[in-house]
């Protein structure tokens, strides 16, 4: 059974920083990963997408790796801004099923 | 391009009656996903379509939840009768091709079961 856990759960840095979000899997048979974002009481907007095939991703200020031998995934933030303030969501393809992680909870400070 | 819709944005029923959600996906996507968030909890998947099928529906926590997709364009969730654990956000997602695709969400559906 595949498990997805995310660390931090809540992370709060200043306006201008560089940060890390962390997602873990525990089963590395995974067809790819997602990145998420969600704002309050809004829907999911998709940041970026690796397939298994491929070690990372960038779009802008963001890039996202992917490891499958260790099971993880790193999303970096470069520059942080208020506007960055979301919650943070890893999902993973494994087999026809879409596991979500928890979320990290990101507060950009100005 | 319309993104993902998702109809109603909120609804408020009590233990009991019928709720039906529909979602639209984006034109042209043969996917279709539900999944839904309970409060403080992860995200879990519901089922998936492919075009008016039911691809995978392993994720449907009983036999009070129906999905549908018609004609394969949109779809609806009907939770009947509802139950007060049945409170949470249902999100609808679309791809163009299979779980190796982009999903794009649409913004949810909070149900409040009192």
């Amino acid at each position: 059974k595949q498990e997805v856990t995310q660390i931090p759960a809540a992370l709060s840095v200043p306006e201008g920083e560089n940060l890390v979000l962390n997602c873990s899997f525990t089963d590395s048979a995974i067809y790819n990963l997602q990145w998420f974002r969600q704002d309050p009481g809004k829907g999911l907007t998709s940041l970026l997408l690796i397939q298994s095939s491929q070690r990372e991703q960038t779009s802008g200020r963001l890039n996202a790796s992917l490891d499958k031998s260790s099971g993880r995934s790193t999303l970096y933030i470069a520059a942080s801004q208020p506007g960055d303030s979301a919650t943070y969501l890893c999902a993973l393809t494994y087999g026809q099923n879409f596991v979500f992680g928890p979320g990290t909870r990101l507060s950009v400070l100005p | 391009e319309a993104g993902v819709t998702q109809f109603p944005s909120h609804s408020v029923i009590e233990k009991g009656q019928t709720v039906t959600l529909r979602c639209d996906p984006i034109s042209g996507h043969d996917n279709l996903y539900w999944y839904r968030r309970v409060m403080g909890k992860e995200i879990k998947f519901l089922l998936h379509f492919v075009k008016e099928s039911k691809q995978d529906e392993s994720g449907m926590p009983n036999n009070r939840f129906l999905a549908e997709r018609t004609g394969g364009t949109y779809s609806t969730l009907k939770v009947q009768p509802a139950e007060l654990e049945d409170s949470g956000v249902y999100f609808c997602a679309s791809s163009l091709t299979g779980v190796s695709d982009t999903q794009y969400f649409g913004p949810g559906t909070r149900l409040t079961v009192l």
